[in-house]
């Protein structure tokens, strides 16, 4: 079965700092990876998605996040927090089967970022 | 273009009493879900509709039950609610066009108290 494991339920950050977002998955096949973004007292948006173009990929607000197999790693990072960028993120993954798009989200990662 | 709509935004009910959460999503999407947000759990998908007339349960769908009124609107609805399910229910659409990279868009959530 596919899943993802997102590591630390709270981040924090200084303004400024580099923001890095780990999250692992389990998949016996190819996955296909999204990162969304939900901000308080609302919906979730997505960041960006692997879809195996590039495993390099990058999102909105400056985000991006690298695929890299040998680790079953799909970390998101973003090289200079701003105070706008604190919320939760999820990681998900697809789990493709039938005619929808079922996804599977990881616990989430709140972020803080201070002064 | 309002995206996906959820109403109401708040309730609070008595065990035993029952309701509906209304969905609305006007990007002519496909598929259609519910999700439930509990602290420390991501997002659980309840039921999904991978097309009009069609519904399917998802991971927790003991005591709910849905309807895909039509290709905009998906119901959700709770006979005899419960404590247990307290929580915030989350609507999304996708298009299912490709279904592995297939993105989903949310709406606001329903914040839903059982007393």
């Amino acid at each position: 079965a596919q899943s993802v494991t997102q590591l630390g339920s709270h981040v924090s950050v200084s303004e400024g700092a580099l923001v890095l977002l780990r999250c692992n998955y389990s998949s016996s096949v190819p996955p296909y990876l999204f990162w969304y973004v939900q901000y308080p007292n609302q919906g979730l948006q997505l960041l960006l998605k692997y879809t195996s173009a590039a495993t390099l990929v990058k999102g909105i607000n400056g985000f991006e996040a690298e695929f890299k197999k040998s680790e079953t790693s799909f970390h998101l990072t973003k090289p200079s927090a701003h105070m706008s960028d604190a919320a939760e993120y999820f990681c998900a993954v697809i789990r493709n089967t039938g005619t929808a798009s079922k996804l599977t989200f990881g616990t989430g990662t709140r972020l803080q970022v201070t002064l | 273009n309002a995206g996906v709509t959820q109403t109401p935004k708040f309730q609070v009910l008595k065990t035993g009493q029952s309701m509906t959460l209304q969905c609305a999503q006007d990007m002519n999407h496909n598929s259609m879900y519910w999700y439930r947000q509990d602290p420390g759990m991501g997002l659980r998908l309840i039921y999904y509709s991978a097309s009009e007339g069609t519904t399917d349960k998802g991971e927790v769908p003991n005591g709910y039950n849905v309807s895909r009124l039509n290709k905009r609107e998906f119901s959700l609805r709770l006979e005899s609610a419960a404590p247990s399910q307290t929580s915030v229910y989350f609507c999304a659409s996708s298009e299912a066009r490709i279904i592995r990279i297939d993105t989903q868009y949310f709406g606001p959530g329903t914040r839903l108290t059982v007393l």
